[in-house]
């Protein structure tokens, strides 16, 4: 199957700071990537839906000045914690969707998240 | 707005037993679902994938069917064994994927 990669694989940082996870697909190109979020012993909630060259689009309560993503090309799409809190440590998950057919049935494939820590 | 739910949240069997993991979803205007594995502190490995036309899917020791009329989606894992024990989410997809809580299962040696 297709691959996605994630980096880094964890990350600590001081409060205040800002902090980019890196998401790539290997072997395909993706044309629209997601970001999740994880909470302890909870289900994955999505963030963002990123399509490449274009602005990103934001679920109800993200919010996109704190949580930056840029998608510049089709094999990387990235996620930027900006003046990273407490609160703001979880487990971030991205998976890149396989386009083809009529891009309906497109599988997504994750990545093996990121586990942010914020002091 | 798409709810998925899973039921029960926890089980632990005796390895090699038959089990059901359940997985509900109230809009029934899907394109596929996705069974997942995840295993503490890690990613999600993806188990199967059902296309809104299909009724099941198998992959060696896994099945999963769907009942779109009735939003239910059931994953047989025959013949557990302790490997199996993980986390297991199931996901549908429309324009984007909802996830379920999840099923955390243990199978004791």
């Amino acid at each position: 199957g297709a691959v996605v990669s994630q980096h880094p694989s964890r990350v600590i940082c001081k409060s205040g700071t800002s902090v980019k996870i890196e998401c790539r697909s290997l072997d395909f190109q993706a044309t629209t990537m997601f970001w999740y979020r994880q909470f302890p012993k909870k289900s994955l909630m999505l963030m963002a839906t990123s399509n490449e060259g274009s602005k990103a689009t934001y679920e109800q309560g993200v919010e996109k000045d704190k949580f930056l993503i840029n998608h510049a090309s089709l094999t990387l799409s990235t996620l930027t914690v900006t003046s990273a809190h407490p609160e703001d440590s979880s487990f971030y998950i991205c998976s890149a969707s396989v386009p083809g057919g009529s891009g309906k049935y497109n599988e997504q494939f994750f990545g093996p998240g990121t586990r942010l820590t914020v002091l | 707005k798409q709810e998925v739910t899973q039921i029960p949240a926890a089980l632990s069997v005796p390895e090699g037993e038959n089990l059901v993991l359940n997985c509900s979803f109230t809009d029934s205007a899907i394109y596929n679902l996705q069974w997942f594995r995840q295993d503490p502190g890690k990613g999600l490995t993806s188990l199967l994938l059902i296309q809104s036309s299909q009724r099941e899917q198998t992959s060696g020791r896994l099945n999963a069917s769907l009942d779109k009329s009735s939003g239910r989606s059931t994953l047989y894992i025959a013949a557990s064994q302790p490997g199996d024990s993980a986390t297991y989410l199931c996901a549908v997809r429309l324009s984007k994927s909802t996830f379920g809580d999840g099923t955390t299962l243990t199978v004791k040696p």
